[in-house]
């Protein structure tokens, strides 16, 4: 079975300071990896994805975030985050024969003025 | 651009009211799904359909039931609506593994049950 772990629920930051939102995933196949990210009221937008490939991925609003097969992990980052970014974003995993996806639940980034 | 939309964006019922809940994709995507969104808990899956009349259970299918009829549409169906569902839903669509890779979200329906 899937699971995907956010390991901080909320994540407090100043704006224009980098940010990092942690993913560890587990899954005894290959799997496809993604970051969305909610603004108040609304649904989710895909941030970033990683299906192969170079390991770095690059997505919307500067964000980025690593592939580590090794570590399980997908954590994204931004080197400077800016009042707009407030928002849940939320890690999801895909196997890549399966039609289902599984997500994490959750994290709550605050950028502070 | 990719759409799916949502019936409604805010929806007041009552306790034991049938309720419904439409969803609609113009990608022509063979998957569907209906999630509850609930603080701390995340995205949970209601059911999802593959195609045209088939479903299957996610992880908290009880008190909830769906409906594919045309391959664009994905219905949510709350038989007997209880305090307990109040929630925002979301409806997503994606094509088959090996096709395409990505999921697309409607807009969210926050349903409250009286």
């Amino acid at each position: 079975a899937q699971s995907v772990t956010q390991l901080d629920s909320q994540v407090p930051v100043f704006e224009e300071a980098p940010v990092e939102l942690r993913c560890n995933y587990s899954s005894s196949v290959s799997v496809y990896l993604f970051w969305y990210v909610q603004y108040p009221n609304q649904g989710l937008q895909l941030l970033l994805k990683y299906l192969s490939g170079s390991t770095l991925v690059k997505g919307i609003n500067g964000f980025e975030a690593e592939f580590n097969k090794s570590q399980t992990s997908f954590h994204l980052r931004k080197p400077s985050v800016h009042i707009s970014d407030t928002a849940e974003y939320f890690c999801a995993v895909r196997k890549n024969t399966g039609n289902q996806f599984y997500f994490g639940t959750g994290t709550s980034l605050t950028v502070i003025p | 651009d990719v759409k799916v939309t949502q019936s409604s964006r805010y929806l007041v019922k009552r306790t034991g009211e049938k309720v419904f809940l439409e969803c609609v994709q113009d990608m022509d995507h063979e998957n569907m799904f209906w999630y509850r969104q609930d603080p701390g808990l995340g995205l949970r899956l209601i059911y999802f359909s593959y195609d045209v009349k088939m479903k299957e259970k996610g992880d908290i299918p009880e008190g909830y039931s769906v409906s594919r009829e045309k391959k664009e549409r994905f219905s949510l169906i709350l038989e007997s609506a209880s305090t307990n569902q109040t929630s925002m839903y979301l409806c997503a669509s994606s094509e088959l593994a090996g096709v395409g890779d990505t999921q697309y979200f409607g807009p969210g329906t926050r349903l409250t049950v009286l």
